[in-house]
């Protein structure tokens, strides 16, 4: 059973809107959220990130928001460049940021597409 | 140069042949941990390493063993490769509690 979902496989943005990527989690154990981004032919690399006591962080262009009575987080970014195209994975951790013993546990991403 | 970099970048084999996939880092991370991805799926963890004297099985293990040769080295073997095993398999490492996983570029394995 699937403990973190993203639900869009893809999604089509125009260069210079905002492109929100959405997230579901089912464990409420889980106390870190992170977004990875990845490159084809590259290993993924960390965006940003949120503890579960807080709703939101922001750094630059990348915003994620987390609701927790929902199990719900999102990643917004404002304004989509072309260089975003990318797939982008939701994790999450119940002990660290790192993953800790039971590692990070992974959405199946979400393929970003920027339109010029 | 890389801070996590994996060998072979790409390999084809056949069923029941030994496979090696290595993984090497220059942060100085203690924790390391190797992931598999399997095309529209996420990432699974397969084994993990606190320090050189600690192996622990992650989700997925059956069918994989590990070794730490030194903090910086973390090596994935299939004893007796099998086709359900092609995927992409990435190496992750972390500095600690407060820091995120940093991962390789990925060795794409296909079992013939």
């Amino acid at each position: 059973d699937q403990q973190v979902k993203q639900n869009s496989p893809s999604l089509s943005v125009q260069e210079g809107r905002i492109s929100i990527l959405n997230c579901d989690y089912t464990n409420s154990m889980f106390d870190y959220f992170l977004w990875y981004k990845k490159y084809p032919a590259e290993g993924p690399t960390f965006l940003i990130s949120i503890s579960s006591i807080k709703d939101k962080n922001e750094d630059g262009r990348f915003t994620v928001f987390l609701n927790k009575s929902a199990k719900h987080l999102s990643l917004h970014i404002v304004p989509s460049q072309p260089g975003d195209s990318a797939v982008y994975f939701c994790a999450a951790s119940a002990s660290d940021p790192g993953g800790g013993a039971d590692g990070l546990t992974f959405g199946k991403g979400t393929h970003l597409i920027i339109q010029p | 140069d890389a801070d996590v970099t994996q060998t072979p970048r790409n390999r084809i084999t056949k069923t029941g042949k030994r496979i090696m996939l290595e993984c090497s880092q220059t942060k100085g991370h203690d924790r390391m941990y190797w992931y598999r991805q399997d095309p529209g799926l996420g990432l699974r963890l397969i084994y993990y390493s606190f320090d050189v004297k600690d192996i622990n099985k992650g989700e997925i293990s059956d069918g994989y063993s590990v070794s730490r040769q030194a903090q910086a080295k973390f090596s994935l073997s299939l004893e007796s490769a099998i086709p359900n095993q092609t995927a992409l398999y990435f190496c992750a490492t972390s500095g600690g509690l407060t820091d995120t996983q940093y991962f390789g570029p990925g060795t794409r394995l296909t079992v013939l």
